[in-house]
C-alpha cells in the first residue's frame, strides 16, 4: 500500500548547521509531496510541496526536490535557527476522488543556541 | 481570518461518556478531515468528507462517528469512548490538495 517513511528523530542541532531531513514514498500513481511543520502546541502547517517529478518546493529557507527514480522527498536547510524547533512531517497526497493524504511519522528538531 | 477552528482544546473524561468535538473552517472547503496523532504514529485518517452528507472511513475509524449536514461544520462523536482514544486530534480542511489543520484537541480517556 501507499507510505510514507521518514527518519527517525529526535534531531539535535546547533544554530547555523545543516540539516536533511530524509524521507522515501512508496504509491501507486502520480502524489503530490509535502513537507508540514508542526510547532509546539499547534495544528500542522504547510511548509512546501511539489506536484511533480523533479520539482523543487521551497520556503523560508527549507527545500526538497520530488525524486521519482529515487522515490524520495529530502527536506534540507543550510543554516537552522532555534525558531525552527519543531515537528516535521513528510506527506503524499492522492487524488482518488478526494485528497488522501498519507503523512509519516514525523521527525521532531531541535536546534540549541 | 482564514481558519479551522476546534473545541474543545483540552478534555478528560471517563470511559463510556459520549462526547462531541466540533470542528469548524470558514473558508469554504469541501473537503474535511479528522486525524489522530499518536507517537511514532504520525498522523491517521479517522473520518474524511468530500461534500455536505458525504462521508466516508478513513484508515482507523472504529470507535467515532462522524456528520457533515453543513459546508463548514464537521463534528466528531466519541459515543462510548474508551482509554485506548486518549490521543491528539486534528480536524483539516482543503479545497484541493493541501490542508488546513486546526489547532488540535487533546482528548484524555480515563
Amino acid at each position: 500500500g501507499d507510505s510514507v517513511t521518514q527518519m527517525e528523530g529526535p534531531v539535535t542541532l546547533s544554530e547555523e548547521a545543516c540539516l536533511t531531513i530524509n524521507c522515501t514514498y512508496t504509491a501507486t500513481g502520480y502524489p503530490s509531496l509535502f513537507w508540514y511543520v508542526q510547532y509546539p502546541g499547534e495544528g500542522l502547517q504547510l511548509l512546501l510541496k511539489a506536484t511533480k517529478a523533479d520539482d523543487k518546493g521551497s520556503n523560508k529557507g527549507f527545500e526538497a526536490t520530488y525524486r521519482k527514480e529515487t522515490t524520495s522527498f529530502h527536506l534540507e536547510k543550510g543554516s537552522v535557527q532555534v525558531s525552527d524547533s519543531a515537528v516535521y512531517f513528510c506527506a503524499l497526497s492522492l487524488n482518488t476522488g478526494g485528497f488522501k493524504t498519507i503523512f509519516g511519522a514525523g521527525t521532531r528538531l531541535f536546534v540549541k543556541a | 481570518e482564514a481558519q479551522v477552528t476546534q473545541n474543545p482544546r483540552y478534555l478528560i473524561t471517563v470511559t463510556g461518556k459520549k462526547l462531541t468535538v466540533t470542528c469548524s473552517q470558514n473558508m469554504n472547503h469541501e473537503y474535511m478531515s479528522w486525524y489522530r496523532q499518536d507517537p511514532g504514529l504520525g498522523l491517521r485518517q479517522i473520518y474524511y468528507s468530500m461534500n455536505v452528507e458525504v462521508t466516508d472511513k478513513g484508515d482507523v475509524p472504529e470507535g467515532y462517528k462522524v456528520s457533515r449536514k453543513e459546508k463548514r461544520n464537521f463534528p466528531l462523536i466519541l459515543e462510548s469512548p474508551s482509554p485506548n482514544q486518549t490521543s491528539l486530534y486534528f480536524c483539516a480542511s482543503s479545497l484541493s490538495e493541501t490542508q488546513y489543520f486546526g489547532p488540535g484537541t487533546r482528548l484524555l480517556v480515563l
